[in-house]
């Protein structure tokens, strides 16, 4: 297990159609967190997860946004009916909350909606 | 409201010289600080964080920071950069278990 790992790591989808992101944890992790990144800007929160449980969502940027972690292992995130404004880098991060406190980011997917 | 700021967007230094990154924070309680460093389209990594105890905090790459909780200040410096420390660096700030509030950059460019 050599870390956070995302797919796609590039995605360009023309506006309108929805998009799905994957994210794969460190396997022992049970905190997972996405981000957004736009151009010149940090990392902004969206969402994050306890296990398969949804502690915070109400940072989703929209009611096109959604997030699952069904089994408390993998997540996604969707847009539905994506905008050009939802072009940015999406990010996801884990840590172990038992553990030091740190978070491991992924490479991030970037979206590209023309 | 929690907010950090970088109050430079981008800084260059020479090879070999020393450098340090501003960062200021506002946060109700006491922080859980970060720097994470980004290359261009990658993920953020790590480099140091501060949690309690020492305020001066040793991270990777020859890097370390100073909190001064009386300046609400987490600067980040390394005595002498390579131009491979070239990147964006973030400073962000959280508590246990809690998401973290980034400020925007300071991107560092490195020259001969």
């Amino acid at each position: 297990d050599t870390g956070v790992s995302q797919d796609p790591r590039h995605k360009i989808t023309k506006r309108g159609q929805n998009v799905t992101f994957r994210c794969d944890p460190i396997s022992e992790h049970n905190r997972l967190y996405w981000y957004r990144q736009t151009l010149g800007q940090g990392p902004e929160f969206l969402t994050y997860f306890q296990n398969e449980a949804q502690l915070e969502k109400s940072r989703l940027l929209s009611d096109r946004f959604s997030a699952e972690r069904p089994k408390g292992s993998f997540s996604t995130l969707e847009i539905q009916r994506t905008e050009q404004g939802d072009s940015a880098m999406y990010l996801c991060a884990s840590s172990f909350i038992e553990g030091t406190g740190v978070d491991f980011f992924g490479q991030g997917t970037r979206l590209t909606v023309v | 409201a929690q907010s950090v700021t970088q109050p430079d967007i981008h800084i260059t230094v020479s090879e070999g010289a020393s450098l340090e990154l501003r960062c200021n924070y506002s946060y109700g309680a006491t922080p859980y600080l970060f720097w994470y460093v980004q290359s261009p389209g990658q993920g953020l990594q790590l480099l140091l964080k501060y949690f309690s105890g020492d305020t001066l905090v040793q991270g990777i790459k020859g890097f370390e920071a100073e909190f001064k909780r009386s300046q609400s200040s987490f600067n980040l410096r390394k005595p002498s950069v390579h131009w491979s420390d070239a990147a964006e660096y973030f400073c962000a700030v959280g508590a246990w278990g809690t998401p973290l509030v980034f400020g925007k950059g300071t991107r560092l460019s490195v020259i001969a």
